[in-house]
């Protein structure tokens, strides 16, 4: 079955330390996201990507970095420059065309001890 | 300046009965594109409707349709005939870029609807 694969679902870090998120899509989509949310609020962008080896910066890409080696994967490293990284991050892929929707993953639930 | 304003936090409504959900954009784009998700507790996000700007006429799917006033930047969800499993937090997102370019998706905050028996 194609989809859209994050790992892990809840994932516990400590202070101080840099943690990676998993994204693995089996869609062959060439464009995915990266979204944050927290409880209560809506989703917010924090890194986008078109094409293999290029990525664009969102709305809150400060203490987040990315890399898009494959076209599959676009896994996301939360930084100890992130000061309250503790929230629900979503992982999306979608196709080329004006039409087409976002498929997403299940979500990583981070939270930082 | 928000890109995507929903108005609403929560919204109650009755079982069977229609609900209107608010979205109002902004965007200097003159291609762009709507949609609506929903995600149950779960934290799943569900694709509903999508409403292309250049359509002409407003989408629909099923029991959802979109009130799609182009010249307001609105782009409103309506759900009939609401069932108990509607219950959920519903996002309202644009797509903006040119096909060739990078495109942006985001996201509004969000409208809590809960479906009353």
């Amino acid at each position: 079955d194609g989809g859209i694969t994050q790992s892990p679902k809840y994932l516990f870090r400590k202070e101080g330390q840099n943690v990676t998120l998993s994204c693995e899509q089996n869609l062959n989509h060439d464009a995915m996201y990266w979204y944050r949310q927290d409880p209560g609020q809506g989703l917010r962008l924090i890194y986008y990507s078109q094409i293999v080896n290029d990525f664009q910066k969102g709305d809150i890409a400060e203490g987040y970095s990315v890399s898009r080696e494959k076209k599959e994967s676009f896994p996301l490293t939360v930084t100890s420059a992130q000061k309250n990284p503790t929230a629900f991050y979503l992982c999306a892929s979608r196709a080329p065309g004006a039409h087409t929707e976002a498929f997403f993953g299940q979500g990583t639930r981070l939270t930082v001890v | 300046a928000q890109k995507i304003t929903q108005t609403q936090p929560g919204m109650f409504v009755q079982e069977k009965e229609a609900v209107t959900l608010d979205c109002t954009y902004d965007t200097s784009d003159q291609s762009y594109g709507l949609f609506w998700y929903k995600q149950p507790s779960s934290g799943e996000m569900i694709f509903l409707i999508y409403q292309g700007s250049y359509d002409e006429q407003n989408a629909t799917e099923g029991r959802y349709s979109l009130n799609f006033q182009k010249a307001r930047k609105s782009a409103n969800l309506v759900i009939s005939a609401s069932q108990l499993g509607d219950s959920a937090m519903y996002f309202c997102a644009m797509r903006e870029g040119r096909e060739r370019s990078f495109q942006k998706l985001v996201f509004g905050t969000g409208t809590r609807l809960l479906v009353s028996p």
